[in-house]
């Protein structure tokens, strides 16, 4: 069965400082891996994805098949950047996701 | 980008009645749609996949009787939620993928809120 990760609920970092959301995956094939952004009374919207290797709003993940891991990583936070992230799969191809519980950054100033 | 759009985006409900969320692609057909449901604090969980003009796939454990679900066309889909009981209440999100776009993804819908009393 395949299963997202997101280990923390909340995690709450200063401006300025690095910011880490987790996100293991378990998956019996070749994923396509996700992060989604839902701000404060919007949308959920996708953020990136791992075929894409963009970094979109200073973040970056990169897919790590040996730890299946798909870690999202930005050097500096911004306080814009507190919202909702969720981890997210697919299957090669098909567009049903299967959503981690996701994690709420919060960016202190 | 593509705009999905959902209707109505919070709904009260008595027990027993029924409720039809709409779930509309305003710029893009989009062949495929499917269903999430979203308990409070926790994640959205698939539904269903709906296909336009054909019958939705449900994922186990969701009773197709009582959420019936149609794809009539490229720009509709439709969830209803029958015979509604409070532990139904949730927040019901729909996303649509279009059926010819570069760097195809799945958009969402803002969501309904339903709440059965």
């Amino acid at each position: 069965a395949q299963r997202v990760t997101q280990p923390e609920k909340l995690l709450s970092v200063f401006k300025g400082a690095p910011v880490e959301l987790k996100c293991n995956y378990s998956y019996s094939g070749s994923p396509e891996l996700f992060w989604y952004v839902q701000y404060s009374r919007q949308r959920l919207q996708l953020l990136l994805r791992h075929i894409s290797r963009e970094s979109i709003k200073g973040f970056t993940a990169d897919l790590n098949k040996g730890e299946t891991s798909f870690h999202l990583k930005k050097p500096f936070a911004q306080e814009e950047d507190s919202a909702m992230y969720y981890c997210a799969l697919s299957g090669a191809g098909s567009y049903q996701l299967t959503f981690g519980k996701g994690t709420k950054l919060s960016v202190i100033p | 980008g593509a705009v999905v759009s959902q209707h109505p985006s919070w709904v009260i409900c008595k027990s027993g009645t029924s409720v039809k969320i709409e779930c509309r692609s305003l710029d893009f057909q989009a062949t495929t749609m499917f269903w999430y449901r979203q308990f409070p604090k926790q994640s959205l969980m698939l539904m269903a996949t709906s296909n336009e003009g054909s019958k939705a796939t449900y994922e186990q454990g969701v009773e197709k009787d009582k959420f019936l679900i149609n794809h009539a066309s490229l720009t509709l889909s439709t969830l209803t939620v029958t015979s509604a009981h409070p532990e139904d209440s949730s927040f019901y999100i729909c996303s649509a993928v279009g059926t010819a776009m570069m760097n195809t993804e799945a958009f969402f819908g803002q969501g309904t809120r339903l709440t059965v009393v």
